[in-house]
């Protein structure tokens, strides 16, 4: 099956500086790559996503990439706010074999002022 | 606005005890999701849904079953409570038209003595 790695595990920032996560998948088929963001003690929400036959997503303050060769995409966050600190994940799946996403084991960004 | 509710917040029980979980969407989604949240393993699916009365193992089934008869509701059952089932499980739900946007509810921190 899918095996999502996403790195780094935990990450600090000054405010207003970039925040970088990295994300890769091992089946080529996988078409769909989801972040979500889940805040202290909330459930995981739906920032951004990105399809297979698109290179680059952005949304305001965030973006995403993906690279399909090297099967690896990631998330960008520029202007880094207290507010964006939260724990981040990455998923993927084939929305030709089925609905289920396999996330990576999620990423603890910090900012701080 | 898409709304996901779970039974419980919190929710202690002891070894052996036969635990339900409720989870419960009200935009008529077809395909339901059940995740367990450990810290450092991210959100690992224990079983899906497309349908009524259809449901797939996902990648940690081992120790649960559940019950979809009807649309809105999916349950998680845990037939025997263990300790190692302590955790904090996510209910999720997504419909086909948008297949791949998974809406969570807000989680069940569940504690096993």
């Amino acid at each position: 099956g899918e095996n999502v790695e996403q790195h780094p595990s935990t990450l600090s920032v000054q405010e207003g500086d970039s925040a970088v996560i990295k994300c890769t998948y091992s089946d080529s088929a996988s078409n769909y790559f989801p972040w979500y963001k889940q805040e202290l003690g909330k459930r995981p929400q739906l920032i951004i996503d990105i399809r297979s036959n698109v290179g680059e997503k952005k949304d305001q303050r965030i973006a995403v990439t993906l690279n399909k060769t090297a099967k690896h995409f990631s998330l960008h966050i520029t202007e880094t706010q207290p507010e964006d600190s939260a724990v981040y994940f990455c998923a993927a799946s084939n929305s030709n074999s089925g609905y289920a996403l396999n996330f990576g084991k999620g990423t603890s960004l910090l900012v701080t002022p | 606005d898409v709304k996901v509710t779970q039974s419980s917040r919190y929710l202690v029980k002891r070894t052996g005890e036969k635990v339900f979980l409720e989870c419960v969407q009200d935009m008529d989604h077809e395909n339901m999701f059940w995740y367990r949240q450990d810290p450092g393993l991210g959100l690992r699916l224990i079983y899906f849904s497309y349908d009524v009365k259809m449901k797939e193992k996902g990648d940690i089934p081992e120790g649960y079953s559940v019950s979809r008869e009807k649309k809105e509701r999916f349950s998680l059952i845990l037939e025997s409570a263990s300790t190692n089932q302590t955790s904090m499980y996510l209910c999720a739900s997504s419909s086909t038209r948008l297949r791949e946007t998974q809406y969570f509810g807000p989680g069940t921190r569940l504690l096993v003595l």
